[in-house]
Parts: structure tokens; C-alpha cells; sequence
């Protein structure tokens, strides 16, 4: 079945760096978009960006432009996401998402588990 | 911040029907774009309940149902079950936001 496993929770100072990786089996790694989505304790959902792991390009939500970069690595099945100059309302669950459908109607289906990140000094 | 919006709770006791809005505007549910729901249950990620305003994916119990009509979007469970306790939001895309998808502010429903 499609499954996606993230990397084990993480805490960090202000000002640093995360990288949170997402590893899919279950399907072809390269035919599905893969999107990050994050949700603050008690908060809602926030669309953060896309991937497109066959031709690596991206797409950002433009609240993270300049601070948010998503690559991966096609021979182990792996997206990644990197948050940087973090701050404390970075604190939040990180999780990602198969895309599923086309374009502008799709949709998310399955999500990984989630990765807590906190930033704390 | 969210641009699809949703009452913050609904309740219905065991057995009765509950629906949960989600109002848009013209750039995304407006403009023809499908909505989408999910149901995150307490300490989980979120699972998709509906897709494509009213299809429900494989497993998901017919007691969920959704539609579509202008710039608004409406969940309803029918037959509400304990199990059903959860938070639920849609999702659709906005074009005034290049490649942006868009969240709901999220519903809580409980079951009384």
C-alpha cells in the first residue's frame, strides 16, 4: 500500500535550520507530486509547497519563499523539506502528502505521520 | 492564515445528521475548483474523507456525503457515531495564490 514515513521528531534554536525527510513506498516515487503541509499545536492546517520528484521542480507558498526548500533523492524514494532561519512560531507538527488527481483538482492522499519540529531557545 | 471558512464546532448527539460549511470566494471554490475533505482524528495526520466535492475514497463509510454549490462547500454525517469525534477540514485550490492549495479553519465535531 502507499505508505509515507517521515524522520523522528526535532528540536532546534532559533535561527537554525531543519530538514524533515519523507520516504515513500507503495508506488512509484516519481508519478506524484509530493506537497508539506503544517499544523501548529491546536492550530489549523497550512499548505506550505510542492514537489514534483521526477523533474524536481517546486512551487512554495509565498509566506515561506526564501526560507523553504523541497528536494529529494530518487534512488532511495525520499522528498525533503527544509525550514530555515526557524523562529518559534515555526513550532509546529510537519507532514507530507501524495497528490492525487490533476493540477488545480487535486487532492491529498496518503499523508505521512507527522514530524513535530520545536524551536526553542 | 486561511481563506476557506468553517464554523470552529459542531455537535450532535449518537444517530443524528451534523453538516460543517466551508465558504470560499470567487478565486477558489467560486471558480469551479473542487473541495476536498479530511478528518484528523485526536494526536493523528489527517485522512482523506471526501474528494472531488462528493466522492468518497475506498472505505470510508456512507455516512459521510458532500457537495458543492457557488462559492460554498457543505460535509454532512449522517447517523453520527462516537468514532466520528474529530476535526475536519476542506481544502480546495485558489487561483489569486500561484499553485496555492488552501485549508479550511478546521471543525471540531463531538459527539454528545
Amino acid at each position: 500500500q502507499v505508505q509515507l514515513v517521515q524522520s523522528g521528531a526535532e528540536v532546534k534554536k532559533p535561527g537554525a535550520s531543519v530538514k524533515v525527510s519523507c520516504k515513500a513506498s507503495g508506488y512509484t516515487f516519481t508519478s506524484y507530486d509530493i506537497n508539506w503541509v503544517r499544523q501548529a499545536t491546536g492550530q489549523g492546517l497550512e499548505w506550505m509547497g510542492w514537489m514534483n520528484p521526477n523533474s524536481g521542480n517546486t512551487g512554495y507558498a509565498q509566506k515561506f519563499q526564501g526560507r523553504v526548500t523541497m528536494t529529494r533523492n530518487t534512488s532511495i524514494s525520499t522528498a525533503y523539506m527544509e525550514l530555515s532561519s526557524l523562529r518559534s512560531e515555526d513550532t509546529a507538527v510537519y507532514y507530507c502528502a501524495v497528490v492525487a488527481g490533476t493540477a488545480s483538482f487535486s487532492w491529498f492522499d496518503p499523508w505521512g505521520q507527522g514530524t513535530l519540529v520545536t524551536v526553542s531557545s | 492564515q486561511s481563506v476557506l471558512t468553517q464554523p470552529p464546532s459542531v455537535s450532535g448527539a449518537p444517530g443524528q445528521r451534523v453538516t460543517i460549511s466551508c465558504t470560499g470566494s470567487s478565486s477558489n471554490i467560486g471558480a469551479g475548483y473542487d473541495v476536498h475533505w479530511y478528518q484528523q482524528l485526536p494526536g493523528t495526520a489527517p485522512k482523506l474523507l471526501i474528494y472531488g466535492n462528493s466522492n468518497r475514497p475506498s472505505g470510508v463509510p456512507d455516512r459521510f456525503s458532500g457537495s458543492k454549490s457557488g462559492t460554498s462547500a457543505s460535509l454532512a454525517i449522517t447517523g453520527l457515531q462516537a468514532e466520528d469525534e474529530a476535526d475536519y477540514y476542506c481544502q480546495s485550490y485558489d487561483s489569486s495564490l500561484s499553485g496555492s492549495r488552501v485549508f479550511g479553519t478546521g471543525t471540531k465535531v463531538t459527539v454528545l
